[in-house]
């Protein structure tokens, strides 16, 4: 029961470019939206949000854009740094009244940036 | 900035012992949970804790699992009889609610090996 897609296992940018990562979500009660970074060995790190009130969030190279019509969300990195080469996940939660924020997970990313 | 840490990094134990994963959430956060991620497999949500009861479990979060906040500070995962299959890195998390703002923190994770 994939409900959060990522459906690029891989992807890779030349340095300077622009990295657009992609995420496809079935759940329409998904009311916020995550994208983390991941390094090997180490756990998810948090890079950016965006409610489903909005349809853009920016945050210095970083930019997720919302489709709530085609249920569909995209990460932005620009200009693209080998630093960023990283497994993306985007994730999704149900706002649940307060007892919970789970989070259900996208399969990732790996971004590779070439130098 | 404050961070999740969890103990230990590597946990290697024969199949049917009981393990215990630690992990020290973000001060003052008051929803904990458990992830696992199986090699090759996306981030799986086990279980969320809030005002120390389960808000909610997965369905891999069985009898074999329990989750305990024993003092102000610890959060920990017991698995009571370990299987092959619960080999996975364990990832711990804490979240607040700020503004609307629900994000998790993550650990670096706990990866255990059963043999």
């Amino acid at each position: 029961d994939q409900q959060v897609k990522q459906n690029s296992p891989s992807l890779s940018v030349q340095e300077g470019r622009i990295s657009i990562l992609n995420c496809d979500y079935t759940n329409s009660m998904f009311d916020y939206f995550l994208w983390y970074k991941k390094y090997p060995a180490e756990g998810p790190t948090f890079l950016i949000s965006i409610s489903s009130i909005k349809d853009k969030n920016e945050d210095g190279r970083f930019t997720v854009f919302l489709n709530k019509s085609a249920k569909h969300l995209s990460l932005h990195i620009v200009p693209s740094q080998p630093g960023d080469s990283a497994v993306y996940f985007c994730a999704a939660s149900v706002g649940s009244g307060g007892s919970n924020y789970k989070l259900t997970f996208g399969k990732g990313t790996l971004l590779t940036v070439n130098p | 900035e404050p961070e999740v840490t969890q103990t230990p990094s590597h946990q290697v134990t024969q199949m049917g012992q009981e393990v215990i994963l630690r992990c020290v959430p973000i001060s003052n956060h008051l929803y904990f949970y458990w992830y696992r991620q199986i090699l090759g497999q996306k981030v799986e949500f086990l279980v969320s804790f809030y005002n120390n009861e389960i808000s909610e479990k997965s369905e891999i979060f069985d009898d074999q699992f329990s989750v305990e906040r024993p003092d102000g500070s610890n959060f920990t995962l017991k698995i009571r009889s370990t299987k092959l299959e619960d080999s996975a890195m364990y990832f711990c998390a804490s979240s607040e609610r700020t503004g609307g703002i629900r994000k998790l923190f993550f650990g670096s994770g706990t990866q255990l090996s059963v043999l």
